[in-house]
């Protein structure tokens, strides 16, 4: 049983199309954090949220932790080609990470 | 500053074979993880390290064992390599809630 479940767990868009993804559990959570995978590369930390009901916003990006802090949803607006790639939700439990399984998302030019 | 590094970054071993897997960080880190990542899996933690000479068992630690006896160093082994072992390999290292990611280790075990 996976602690995080991500969805969609592929999408494809086109160009300058508005897209969001979600991570939920069915546990609650101190902090929830988004990191980006690129093709050949490790996770990079993208945003990490803490209170619920918070929104984070990084350029086009927009991060909300849900208000019982179960789930969180990442959506980007007028996706760009440079948006590809794996993006993994993730929360520390104790001196733990634990990851979802991902959602690929490719940009069409 | 490098990060961190890890190496190989490719290894193809036969079944019963064993390696070491280097990881390396210079930012001074107490946190540092071992993951593999398999196709719909996600990442899964399979040891991780407090501090120097601690070690830890995480989500799948069966098969790998680790050691850290320098306090910038990780290193992962297989004593004994199976095909189900056949992953992409993760290291990181963290300050506080953020993990820093090595460029990973492609491993085939044939």
């Amino acid at each position: 049983t996976q602690l995080l479940e991500q969805s969609p767990q592929f999408l494809s868009i086109q160009e300058g199309e508005n897209l969001t993804v979600y991570c939920n559990s069915s546990s609650v959570f101190s902090s929830l954090q988004w990191y980006r995978q690129e093709p050949g590369e490790g996770p990079v930390l993208l945003v990490t949220v803490v209170t619920g009901g918070e929104v984070k916003k990084l350029k086009r990006l927009t991060f909300q932790f849900g208000d019982a802090r179960k789930d969180s949803s990442l959506h980007i607006t007028a996706a760009q080609p440079g948006d590809t790639g794996l993006y993994l939700c993730a929360v520390p439990t104790g001196n733990q990470f634990y990851f979802g399984t991902g959602t690929s998302l490719t940009v069409i030019p | 500053n490098a990060g961190v590094t890890q190496t190989p970054k490719f290894r193809v071993l036969k079944t019963g074979q064993s390696m070491t897997l280097l990881c390396a960080q210079d930012m001074n880190h107490e946190y540092m993880y071992w993951y593999r990542q398999d196709p719909g899996m996600g990442l899964r933690l399979i040891h991780y390290s407090v501090g120097e000479g601690t070690t830890a068992k995480g989500e799948v630690p069966d098969g790998y064992n680790v050691s850290r006896l320098k306090k910038q160093n990780f290193l992962l082994g297989l004593e004994s390599a199976a095909p189900s072992q056949t992953s992409v390999y993760f290291c990181a290292s963290s300050s506080f809630l953020e993990q820093y990611f090595g460029p990973g280790t492609r491993l085939t075990v044939t």
